[in-house]
């Protein structure tokens, strides 16, 4: 149990296009989802907590009109990189929190996207 | 805002060996989960625990709340624990706050 999806898992683009980044939790609700951003050798940064059916709340210097967030439902959501630059390529990594679960201060990660902007 | 301070930050193992990595953080928690990364960047969950002592296998943890330090052991190390190992903790306010990593390399 506690499976969370990203898709695509690996993506090349252009310099100024945008690129949208699927985070699904499969077998359980998530009313919080996180997303990070992990530089090469580096930790993860959390850049901003995404809540169903409210805005997301971004954390300090994290542009919130380059990287746009909706969590649509429980089980989705999305972060949206826009106009790319090559500095946005990096690995971007969603969590999800198990509502209902037992545990309920478990985050569940996904497998991660790799963004290349050329 | 909470630091957190993971030691080693490099590990070189022989197969079989035993090793302990430590998390230090800086304030009180209410959460802190233990992760494994490996090569190809899935944060795989080792242990849920903010406070005492849980053992998986090969894997155990201990969290002393009130010394603000958890640790983790590894038992009779193989190739396949190598990779990064994260600890990360949050204070109530769902944030996960991330050490910098252990880089362990377990060497057949």
């Amino acid at each position: 149990g506690a499976v969370v999806s990203q898709h695509p898992s690996r993506v090349i683009c252009k310099s100024g296009t945008s690129v949208k980044i699927e985070c699904r939790s499969l077998d359980f609700q998530a009313t919080t989802m996180f997303w990070y951003r992990q530089f090469p050798k580096q930790s993860l940064m959390l850049m901003a907590t995404s809540n169903e059916g409210s805005k997301a709340t971004y954390e300090q210097g994290v542009e919130k009109d380059k990287f746009l967030i909706n969590h649509a439902s429980l089980t989705l959501s999305t972060l949206t990189v826009t106009s790319a630059h090559p500095e946005d390529s990096s690995f971007y990594i969603c969590s999800a929190r198990d509502f209902w679960g037992q545990r309920t201060d478990t985050q569940y990660f996904g497998p991660g996207t790799r963004l290349t902007v050329l | 805002g909470i630091q957190v301070e993971q030691s080693p930050p490099d590990l070189i193992l022989q197969e079989g060996a035993n090793s302990t990595l430590r998390c230090n953080f800086s304030d009180s928690v209410n959460n802190l989960q233990w992760f494994h990364q490996n090569p190809w960047g899935q944060l795989i969950n080792l242990f849920y625990i903010p406070s005492g002592t849980k053992q998986n296998g090969r894997l155990s943890a201990t969290t002393v709340a009130t010394e603000r330090y958890s640790l983790l052991y590894i038992s009779s190390s193989q190739t396949t624990d190598s990779g990064v190992y994260f600890c990360a903790v949050e204070r109530g306010d769902n944030r996960l706050a991330f050490g910098k990593g252990n880089q362990v390399v377990v060497i057949p």
